[in-house]
């Protein structure tokens, strides 16, 4: 069975730091690339950054580049959002999720809360 | 990186049809097939029930189905069920990022 089992996320300060984890099994992970999805209180989905399988690949969206960065550890299963600078407007529930052209398996997310 | 066009709600009642848009640009929906879409129940993470358009995934009811024409792109639910009250987003693929529409509310009257 495909899983995907995030945490790390808790209340933080603006301006501080946090460090995401996404736990896979039941899947060949090496050959995957997963995805950060972040959806804020009472609004829609929004795409954070994806890598690809052998981490050659690394794309952020527009409002996290340059505070957030994509990792894994293929040896461990495990992808990880580092983010820095944490702002107010970063509050969500953080997902990882699976790509294969669209997004097939998803965890069930881990929340973020950025307030002072 | 904008986000694709959803109207925020639908309604309908029990066993009539429904069609959602998804209106984009020439960048995301107009140029790629990689446009899916996402049910989501309150408190749980989405499930993708269309991709490339008008793929169902194996287990996804037949009464979901997609299309597209030019940058506009729809999910149809006939047969409306009480079950399907959700919220359901779309997504297209860009170029080296994706973009999510902001989700529309169906309501089963």
């Amino acid at each position: 069975e495909v899983q995907l089992v995030e945490s790390g996320g808790r209340l933080v300060k603006p301006g501080g730091s946090l460090r995401l984890s996404c736990a896979a099994s039941g899947f060949p992970f090496i050959s995957y690339s997963i995805n950060w999805v972040r959806q804020a209180p009472g609004k829609g989905l929004e795409w954070v950054s994806s890598i690809s399988s052998s981490s050659s690949y690394i794309y952020y969206a527009y409002s996290v580049r340059g505070r957030f960065t994509i990792s894994r550890d293929n040896a461990k299963n495990s992808v990880y959002l580092q983010m820095d600078s944490l702002r107010v407007e970063d509050t969500a529930v953080y997902y990882c999720a699976r790509e294969v052209g669209n997004f097939d398996y998803w965890g069930q997310g881990t929340l973020v809360t950025v307030s002072s | 990186q904008s986000a694709l066009t959803q109207p925020a709600s639908v309604s309908a009642s029990l066993g009539q049809s429904i069609t959602i848009s998804c209106t984009g640009t020439s960048s995301d929906v107009g140029t790629y097939n990689l446009v899916s879409w996402y049910q989501q129940h309150p408190g749980k993470a989405p499930k993708v029930m269309i991709y490339e358009v008008n793929r169902r995934p194996s287990g996804v009811s037949n009464r979901f189905s997609g299309s597209k024409s030019g940058n506009t792109a729809s999910l149809t639910i006939s047969g409306l069920q009480a079950e399907d009250e959700a919220d359901y987003h779309c997504c297209s693929y860009a170029t080296n990022f994706w973009v999510f529409g902001g989700g529309t509310k169906v309501t089963v009257l």
